[in-house]
């Protein structure tokens, strides 16, 4: 299969702890998003790659979230100090040009 | 702020019948319109797009329709089947800009009974 992977696939956590999840992107796409959906509710952007560059983050993106993209293959978003209303369903999505988004299967974290 | 509106919210067909499902956007400066389909576990799948310098693209059973001055767009199913039962997302973004984030609808859940 090689679509964008994520792991791991679900996350239980206590809150205040931290959690890593990583997305592998399709291989050769320059492009790299990630996005959070809450339960019933459309994705909403997080930040976006463009090689190893961080071009851009939502104003949902705290500064306990941190997100990285060395050498500009896959990448990572850090969570510090977990909160209840960090759970929600981490999509990352990747793309080799400006129109589609090709999407992975997402993390889902809970945080207890 | 909600830029992208949704609606219906759920949605149940027969099948064969048509599945409408409808958005509003308000930033004028979106220009490229995706719909994504997503089945439970699954990301968001890409379905079809639409650039606003036409008014309607047709792929298959799906089609969608870009009215520019109303600032909205809508999918439709034709011969909706069991197997397009699953969540509709629309989206807008700016084709050009750098980045082309997504900003979503909503979400539609749609049901075809057989």
């Amino acid at each position: 299969d090689t679509g964008v992977s994520q792991n791991p696939r679900h996350k239980i956590t206590k809150r205040g702890q931290n959690v890593t999840f990583r997305c592998d992107p399709i291989s050769e796409h320059n492009r790299l998003y990630w996005y959070r959906q809450t339960l019933g509710q459309g994705p909403e952007f997080l930040t976006y790659f463009q090689n190893e560059a961080q071009l851009e983050k939502s104003r949902l993106l705290s500064d306990r979230f941190s997100a990285e993209r060395p050498k500009g293959s896959f990448s990572t978003l850090e969570i510090q100090r977990t909160e209840q209303g960090d759970s929600a369903m981490y999509l990352c999505a990747s793309s080799p040009r400006l129109d589609e988004q090709y999407f992975g299967p997402g993390t889902r974290l809970t945080v207890t | 702020q909600q830029q992208v509106k949704q609606s219906p919210q759920s949605l149940i067909v027969q099948k064969g019948g048509i599945s409408i499902i409808n958005c509003a956007y308000e930033n004028t400066a979106f220009d490229y319109f995706p719909w994504y389909q997503q089945f439970p576990g699954k990301g968001p799948a890409l379905l079809i797009a639409i650039r606003p310098d036409v008014s309607e693209k047709k792929e298959g059973r799906f089609t969608i329709s870009f009215n520019k001055s109303a600032k909205q767009f809508s999918l439709h199913i034709m011969d909706s089947q069991p197997g397009d039962s699953a969540t509709y997302f629309c989206a807008a973004t700016l084709y050009n800009n750098a980045g082309n984030m997504l900003t979503f609808g909503g979400g539609t859940r749609l049901m075809v009974k057989p």
